[in-house]
């Protein structure tokens, strides 16, 4: 069955970094496209970023546009989100999904990591 | 940028039929998509290109959208079908854009 496991999550400083990681297996995963979308606390859910199936189209809210960067590597069937300068505010769970091109819906979710920014 | 707006809440009573609204600028020459959120939960797809729903998603839900509106549709509305549901909808300004959520009380 297809499966979505996010990892990397966790509490960081103002200003700093995290790499959060999406590993996917039971689908052709180099045949999708890739989201993350993230959900403040007791908030609703806001799309981050997506990554087109082949890495050549990216786009990125204007919330994180410049500090959070997505990737994949589709030899080991995973998506990435670099953060960085992170904020109060980019404090949320934040799910991988999968969808099948732009257009599509998000078909299979993840389970969410917690990403906390605080000092 | 653009928008999708939904009420915040809708009730309905055992059995009854459940409508939930998404609202945006010429909708219905776009797609909508509805998630439903259990709390604790991830979101599940339940209506993909207005009116389709995915293997696994019970009939009683159904989708339409024309004009400005799309909305969302649970028939014989079950105790188990309590939750947030967002609309979304893709947008050449914004790419993927979310409704705010609407929690449905079943009561």
């Amino acid at each position: 069955q297809v499966q979505l496991v996010e990892s990397g999550g966790g509490l960081v400083k103002p200003g700093g970094s995290l790499r959060l990681s999406c590993a996917a297996s039971g689908f052709s995963f180099s045949d999708y496209y890739m989201s993350w979308i993230r959900q403040a606390p007791g908030k609703g859910l806001e799309w981050v970023s997506y990554i087109s199936s082949g890495s050549t189209y990216t786009n990125y809210a204007d919330s994180v546009k410049g500090r959070f960067t997505i990737s994949r590597d589709n030899a080991k069937n995973s998506v990435y989100l670099q953060m960085n300068s992170l904020r109060a505010e980019d404090t949320a769970v934040y799910y991988c999904a999968s969808h099948s091109g732009y257009d599509s819906g998000l078909d299979y979710w993840g389970q969410g990591i917690l990403v906390t920014v605080s000092s | 940028s653009y928008e999708l707006t939904q009420p915040p809440s809708v009730s309905v009573s055992p059995g009854q039929t459940a409508s939930i609204t998404c609202s945006g600028d010429k909708l219905g020459d776009k797609y909508a998509y509805w998630y439903r959120q259990m709390p604790g939960q991830s979101p599940v797809l339940v209506i993909y290109q207005d009116t389709k729903r995915p293997s696994g998603i019970p009939e009683r839900f159904s989708g339409s959208n024309s004009g400005n509106t799309a909305t969302l549709t649970i028939s014989g509305t079950q105790a188990m079908d309590e939750a947030d549901y967002y609309c979304q909808a893709w947008d050449s300004s914004t790419d993927v854009v979310f409704g705010g959520g609407t929690k449905l009380t079943v009561l």
